[in-house]
């Protein structure tokens, strides 16, 4: 039973335009949702967080939004860049101080120069 | 200065035999983790040791045994490896208490293969 799941395995974008990753999750009572990208070889590398008491953040071209009725997150990417090119995991937090993530499967993005 | 290390990075083994995977980090952090990325790409956790205690124990056969001998450290031990145990293993380590939401860092993963 995953809580957390990335629907779509890939997605391919041209450079310069914007990407969007999907996220949704069936717990209500996450309280943290971060985004990791991960490259090929590499462990994941966290990029972004946000609390599940916004519903927005932002760090430079990367924006996540929360959508609680929905339970659904997106990771805005603009403008995408070729090295932009990874694997991109969702991720939530319980609640508990045990610093516990779920994390979706993961979407492989691809930016074409 | 690697922040979480892991060694060794590829592993083939056969079955039945016993393996031990090393992870160590020099960011100061209280909690370590391992997790198990399947073939289906889940990051799955396993353990984690906050400060050398274990904190968390998913349903995890119990021939994989962490030992934390400092909190710098997590190691994990697989006893009798079998063919479904052939996954990307990865070692992380976070900040305890509400620094916890920057979220962790991963070592580079540990390829085991089990034949």
């Amino acid at each position: 039973d995953q809580q957390v799941k990335q629907n779509s395995p890939s997605l391919s974008v041209q450079e310069g335009r914007i990407s969007i990753l999907n996220c949704d999750y069936t717990n209500s009572m996450f309280d943290y949702f971060l985004w990791y990208k991960k490259y090929p070889a590499e462990g994941p590398t966290f990029l972004i967080s946000i609390s599940s008491i916004k519903d927005k953040n932002e760090d430079g071209r990367f924006t996540v939004f929360l959508n609680k009725s929905a339970k659904h997150l997106s990771l805005h990417i603009v403008p995408s860049q070729p090295g932009d090119s990874a694997v991109y995991f969702c991720a939530a937090s319980e609640g508990s101080n045990t610093g516990k993530l779920i994390f979706g499967q993961g979407t492989t993005l691809q930016v074409k120069p | 200065d690697t922040a979480v290390s892991q060694t060794p990075k590829y592993l083939v083994t056969q079955m039945g035999n016993d393996k031990s995977i090393k992870c160590e980090q020099n960011l100061g952090h209280d909690t370590m983790y391992w997790y198990k990325q399947d073939s289906k790409k889940f990051l799955k956790i396993m353990f984690s040791y906050n400060n050398k205690e274990l904190i968390i124990n998913e349903t995890v056969p119990n021939r994989f045994s962490p030992k934390s001998p400092d909190k710098a450290h997590l190691n994990l031990h697989i006893n009798s490896l079998e063919l479904g145990d052939s996954a990307v293993y990865f070692c992380a380590s976070s900040q305890g208490g509400e620094q916890r939401h920057y979220g962790y860092t991963f070592g580079s993963g540990t390829r085991l293969t089990v034949v």
